[in-house]
């Protein structure tokens, strides 16, 4: 049964818009939730995290938003641009978590088009 | 600035070879993953190792065995190659206790088996 969801395989924004993409987990007692971002032929890059004490975390184009009563997660990016462009996968801290474990979603495919 | 190195970017093997995939990593990290990836299944975890000479069983272990001689390399070995373990295979490491900093993934191996 997955532990980390996200129920959007795919999704498509014109460029300058904003880009949302969710994420949903069913362990409370995940702690820390981290999303990274892919590129065809290329290993995943660490994008943004949250730790569960807090619902807000900001970089720059990119914010992640956690609710944790409704265990939900969002990456929004604002202003979208072609060069976001790839499969973000949510991931989050397996409890006990001291070992370095994530638990990954199936990811989705952003498309920005100019 | 390279962390995690995968011997191969591409990698094209015939049915019944058995297949080496190297992962090293600079980093001293304890913890080392294999994880394939595959259009629409998103990460899977094949193995995991948290120090030399140990290793654990991830979700899709079947057809695969891993190798940690020492701390910096974590091989994965197809014992007997099939077509149906063509796929993206990724690295990646982290650090024990430090689970905010994530994995380091290397770059990838496309493999394909013919």
């Amino acid at each position: 049964d997955q532990q980390v969801k996200q129920n959007s395989p795919s999704l498509s924004v014109q460029e300058g818009r904003i880009s949302i993409l969710n994420c949903d987990y069913t362990n409370s007692m995940f702690d820390y939730f981290l999303w990274y971002k892919k590129y065809p032929a290329e290993g995943p890059t660490f994008l943004i995290s949250i730790s569960s004490i807090k619902d807000k975390n900001e970089d720059g184009r990119f914010t992640v938003f956690l609710n944790k009563s409704a265990k939900h997660l969002s990456l929004h990016i604002v202003p979208s641009q072609p060069g976001d462009s790839a499969v973000y996968f949510c991931a989050a801290s397996a409890p006990g978590g001291s070992q370095g474990n994530l638990i990954f979603g199936k990811g989705t495919k952003l498309s920005v088009k100019p | 600035d390279v962390k995690v190195t995968q011997s191969s970017r591409y990698l094209v093997k015939r049915t019944g070879e058995k297949v080496f995939l190297e992962c090293v990593q600079d980093m001293d990290h304890e913890n080392m993953f294999w994880y394939r990836q595959d259009p629409g299944l998103g990460l899977r975890l094949i193995y995991f190792s948290y120090d030399v000479k140990m290793k654990e069983k991830g979700d899709i272990p079947e057809g695969y065995s891993v190798s940690r001689e020492k701390k910096e390399r974590f091989s994965l070995i197809l014992e007997s190659a099939s077509t149906n373990q063509t796929s993206m295979y990724l690295c990646a490491s982290s650090q024990t206790g430090s689970v905010t900093d994530g994995y380091t993934f290397g770059s990838g191996t496309r493999l394909t088996v013919v």
